[in-house]
């Protein structure tokens, strides 16, 4: 979902499924993408990451999915755990080098024992 | 690898005062860092970019004279907020690239301001 002033959207889900938090990223020249976990009080934590030029990109217990077309990215975390409670913000890389990320708005995903 | 170290993690300062904020790179050498400001329940905004031994770049409505930022060495970084104001009570963030520009910024935990 989008979000609307202050509230993060948020996802609630169940300990042991299967969670999903989606990324509408804005410039289609963007050739990097990073997805960040956010615990409160925290910096972000980097999770995993995927180029322009794949689809797809499996890591431990997560995988993101990339398409250009629509400009979307999502993360799909498996088997849930109460320790995933956090915000996740997906983040766009314009331009190569040391060019500056840009983040998105955030989902905060809660999981329930 | 690629830990960075914020310090510190809270401060609480008078309005008027100035606060600095250091943003170390441990393990590796960071020629360029990066700070955000992040208010509850947002994303993180870009404030500057720090390049070691030259002036920081700031981004738009960013007063520069208010945020200070010394990159003297390729392991520290350094925001001082001068003349603090309650308005700049915030979560502020850095980030520290390795220099493969093929990987991810890493972060430091950041430091919660409260001007009082």
């Amino acid at each position: 979902g989008e979000s609307v002033g202050l509230h993060l959207p948020t996802l609630s889900v169940q300990e042991g499924d299967n969670s999903i938090i989606n990324c509408a990223y804005s410039n289609s020249a963007s050739d990097y993408f990073i997805w960040y976990k956010q615990e409160s009080g925290k910096g972000p934590q980097f999770i995993i990451d995927i180029r322009s030029n794949m689809d797809k990109r499996q890591g431990q217990r997560v995988t993101v999915l990339l398409n250009k077309t629509v400009k979307h990215l999502s993360l799909q975390i498996a088997a849930t755990q109460p320790g995933d409670s956090a915000v996740y913000f997906c983040a766009e890389r314009q331009g190569s080098g040391y060019s500056t990320l840009t983040f998105g708005k955030g989902t905060m995903l809660l999981v329930s024992p | 690898g690629a830990v960075v170290s914020q310090h510190p993690s809270r401060v609480i300062c008078k309005s008027g005062t100035s606060v600095k904020i250091e943003c170390r790179s441990l393990d590796f050498q960071a020629t360029t860092m990066f700070w955000y400001r992040q208010f509850p329940k947002q994303s993180l905004m870009l404030m500057a970019t720090s390049n070691e031994g030259s002036k920081a770049t700031y981004e738009q409505g960013v007063e520069k004279d208010k945020f200070l930022i010394n990159h003297a060495s390729l392991t520290l970084s350094t925001l001082t907020v001068t003349s603090a104001h309650p308005e700049d009570s915030s979560f502020y963030i850095c980030s520290a690239a390795t220099g493969d520009t093929n990987s991810p910024l890493h972060f430091g935990n950041g430091t919660r301001l409260t001007v009082t």
